[in-house]
C-alpha cells in the first residue's frame, strides 16, 4: 500500500525558514517522480514544485523559484522541501503527492498535508 | 505559464442530475497530460480523471472527461450524494510550471 507522511509544518516568523519531509513506503521510490502541492486556507490548489525520480530533474512555481528548494533521498524513501524566506503568502497546507510516472504525470497518491503557519 | 480557467465557481444540482465543469486553457494542453481531482473538505484531493479521459483506478463510471486543445470538461452523469466537492483541472503537460484551475465547487441545490 503507497503511503506518504509529511512532516515539519510548524509556526514560523516571517523571514524564517522551515524543511519539510515526506516519508514514501509501498512503492520504488527512486521510480518515480515526486511532487510538492499548497493549498492557503480556504483557497484552492497551487502546484509547489517537483523533481525527478533520480532527482537530477527540479522544476519551481514561479512563486518560489529562488527561495523554496525540492530534494530527495532514495537510500531513505524521502521527499524533501526547504523552505526560506518564508512571508504570510507562504501560509497553507503542504501535500506531498507521487507521480503517476516522471515529471510529466498526475498525482495519483496524496499525502496528508502539514500545516504551515508564516506569522509574528 | 499556462492558465486554467474553470467555470462556473459553484455549480448547485440535486442528487440525480448531471454536472458539467468546463475547464479552460490558456494555451494548448496536449490531451495526454490534463486531469481532474476530487477533494472535500479537510481530506487531500483525489484524482478522478486522467490524460483527459482515462478515470482512475476505482472511480465510477459516472465520472467521464472530455476535450482536447485548450477546452476540457469533467461530466457526472447522475450525481450522488458523495459527489459534493471541490473539483479541480490540473495540466502537466508542458515543461513546468504545472497548474491547477480555481476550482469548481458541486453543492446541493
Amino acid at each position: 500500500e503507497v503511503q506518504l507522511l509529511e512532516s515539519g509544518g510548524n509556526l514560523v516568523q516571517p523571514g524564517g525558514s522551515l524543511r519539510l519531509s515526506c516519508a514514501a513506503s509501498g512503492f520504488t521510490f527512486s521510480s518515480y517522480g515526486m511532487s510538492w502541492v499548497r493549498q492557503a486556507p480556504g483557497k484552492g490548489l497551487e502546484w509547489v514544485s517537483v523533481i525527478s525520480g533520480s532527482g537530477s530533474d527540479t522544476y519551481y512555481a514561479d512563486s518560489v523559484k529562488g527561495r523554496f528548494t525540492i530534494s530527495r533521498d532514495n537510500s531513505n524513501n524521502a521527499l524533501f522541501l526547504q523552505m526560506n524566506s518564508l512571508s504570510a503568502e507562504d501560509t497553507a497546507v503542504y501535500y506531498c503527492a507521487k507521480g503517476a510516472g516522471g515529471t510529466r504525470s498526475p498525482y495519483v497518491y496524496w499525502g496528508q498535508g502539514t500545516l504551515v503557519t508564516v506569522s509574528s | 505559464e499556462i492558465v486554467l480557467t474553470q467555470s462556473p465557481g459553484t455549480l448547485s444540482l440535486s442528487t440525480g442530475e448531471r454536472a458539467t465543469l468546463s475547464c479552460r486553457a490558456s494555451q494548448s494542453v496536449g490531451s495526454s497530460y490534463l486531469a481532474w481531482y476530487q477533494q472535500k473538505p479537510g481530506r487531500a484531493p483525489r484524482l478522478l480523471i486522467y490524460g483527459t479521459s482515462s478515470r482512475a483506478s476505482g472511480i465510477p463510471d459516472r465520472f467521464s472527461g472530455s476535450g482536447s486543445g485548450t477546452d476540457f470538461t469533467l461530466t457526472i452523469s447522475r450525481l450522488e450524494s458523495e459527489d459534493f466537492a471541490v473539483y479541480y483541472c490540473h495540466q502537466y503537460g508542458t515543461s513546468p510550471p504545472h497548474t491547477f484551475g480555481q476550482g469548481t465547487k458541486v453543492e446541493i441545490k
